[in-house]
């Protein structure tokens, strides 16, 4: 069946440290990656997005991420923390059509 | 008015209420979703609509009538719900085929916080 696993609930990081979030996905074809955020009270809010070519794609607010075939992952990174970065960030893969499928959430904590 | 809008923000309504959420996108996009957003579940689709013909309808129960009568407008109608259907509607909407292999990238609202009571 096709899903998409964010094994972390929630995540706590010190403002200024680096951060990587997990996703995994289970989807026969090659697949339509993306990484979305939501602040508290808005709507998500596309990151970055992966369709083919270069494996380590760049995203907006310093945010990256890299794709891993073999892992069937799409972890999301990024060097240095800001305060606004706490937010909660869903991945999700595209099977076709209309149907985008997303993770259950990994909600970013960052402590001054 | 940019992006996608959704009103009202919030909705209170009672069990025998019926009440409807509205969302205008202003991107010049050609297909339209409806999503439902609850605790700690991700998030469910609902609805979709390409070139104002419904394409996706996941068994979602009757007590929700969705309307799109042009490619900027999208309606979900809310009829006798029930408080299970309190959550957070996001809508959503892409140029089909927008990305270089042909998909589609979502740009959502604001959502609408709904309560049953």
């Amino acid at each position: 069946a096709q899903s998409v696993t964010q094994p972390d609930i929630h995540i706590t990081v010190s403002e200024g440290a680096s951060l990587e979030l997990r996703c995994n996905y289970s989807y026969g074809a090659t697949p339509y990656l993306f990484w979305y955020v939501q602040s508290p009270g808005q709507g998500l809010q596309l990151l970055l997005k992966y369709f083919s070519g270069d494996t380590l794609v760049q995203g907006i607010k310093g945010f990256e991420a890299e794709f891993k075939r073999s892992q069937s992952s799409f972890n999301l990174r990024k060097p240095t923390v800001h305060w606004s970065d706490a937010a909660e960030y869903f991945c999700a893969v595209e099977t076709g059509g209309f149907k985008t499928i997303f993770g259950a959430g990994t909600r970013l904590f960052v402590k001054a | 008015e940019t992006g996608v809008t959704q009103t009202p923000r919030h909705l209170v309504m009672g069990m025998t209420n019926k009440k409807s959420l509205k969302c205008e996108q202003h991107l010049g996009h050609n297909a339209m979703y409806w999503y439902k957003q609850s605790a700690k579940k991700p998030l469910e689709l609902m609805f979709v609509y390409s070139l104002e013909e419904r394409v996706e309808n996941n068994s979602v129960p009757s007590r929700f009538s969705p309307e799109c009568p042009n490619s900027s407008h999208l309606f979900l109608h809310l009829h006798t719900l029930q408080p299970e259907d309190s959550a957070l509607y996001l809508c959503a909407s892409s140029q089909d085929g927008s990305g270089p292999s042909g998909a589609n990238v979502l740009t959502f609202g604001a959502g609408s916080r709904l309560t049953v009571l």
